[in-house]
């Protein structure tokens, strides 16, 4: 069966301080890969995804990059972390099954103080 | 651009029905889910629909699918406890030959005694 991992689970950073946070999904191959952030209260809004190694699609600007070294590894990095950074990231997978259904982690909780 | 509306919250009576409504605007939406979020903790797939269908049954969730007024409804028979959760409605999005999905922003339900 499928799994995805995400970690941490949660992080204090303090501002200014780079940023990585790691999802890792077993079970399957070639999957897509996505990054959400969810903030307080509110719906989830797409960030990156991901349909191959090396390949990777942002969907806002924003102060954040996303890498896939690796087949089932995806990566979500900032240089230098702003307070509006703070949320609940949560990474996510897919395939091309009928249905396109997408499987989340349990999510990170980043505050940035 | 695509929208997907839900009302934020909603409170029932252990034992009652709970229905949870979802609007959404893009017309050639595939496939329509329900995702449940606990909280602190990622998404959930609970079920989906495909957009030719009026209405699927899984044990206590009925999903009904109005495609005429862009409506999707959830209805939890006997809610329980532990129902208790944010529940997200999604529609799928192509955009660039890629299979996005756009997220309301979660109708709150709280089970009471």
């Amino acid at each position: 069966s499928q799994t995805i991992h995400q970690w941490p689970a949660t992080l204090v950073q303090p501002v200014g301080s780079p940023l990585s946070l790691e999802c890792t999904v077993e079970g399957t191959s070639n999957p897509n890969l996505y990054w959400y952030r969810q903030a307080a209260g509110r719906g989830l809004q797409l960030l990156f995804y991901s349909v191959g190694i090396g390949q990777i699609s942002s969907e806002v600007p924003q102060n954040l990059s996303a890498s896939r070294p690796q087949d089932r590894q995806f990566i979500l990095s900032s240089k230098k972390l702003l307070l509006s950074d703070s949320g609940f990231y949560l990474c996510a997978w897919s395939t091309l099954k009928p249905g396109n259904i997408q499987y989340f982690g349990a999510g990170t909780r980043l505050s940035v103080l | 651009g695509e929208d997907v509306e839900q009302s934020l919250f909603l409170s029932v009576r252990e034992g009652d029905s709970s229905v949870i409504n979802c609007t959404y605007t893009d017309s050639s939406s595939t496939y329509l889910y329900w995702y449940k979020q606990e909280p602190g903790a990622g998404l959930q797939l609970l079920t989906y629909i495909f957009s030719n269908m009026d209405m699927k049954q899984d044990q206590r969730l009925t999903v009904l699918l109005n495609k005429k007024d862009k409506h999707l409804s959830l209805r939890i028979a006997d809610t329980q406890t532990g129902d208790s959760a944010i529940y997200f409605c999604a529609e799928t999005f192509i955009s660039g030959g890629y299979n996005k999905l756009i997220f309301g922003a979660g109708t709150r339900l709280a089970v009471h005694p």
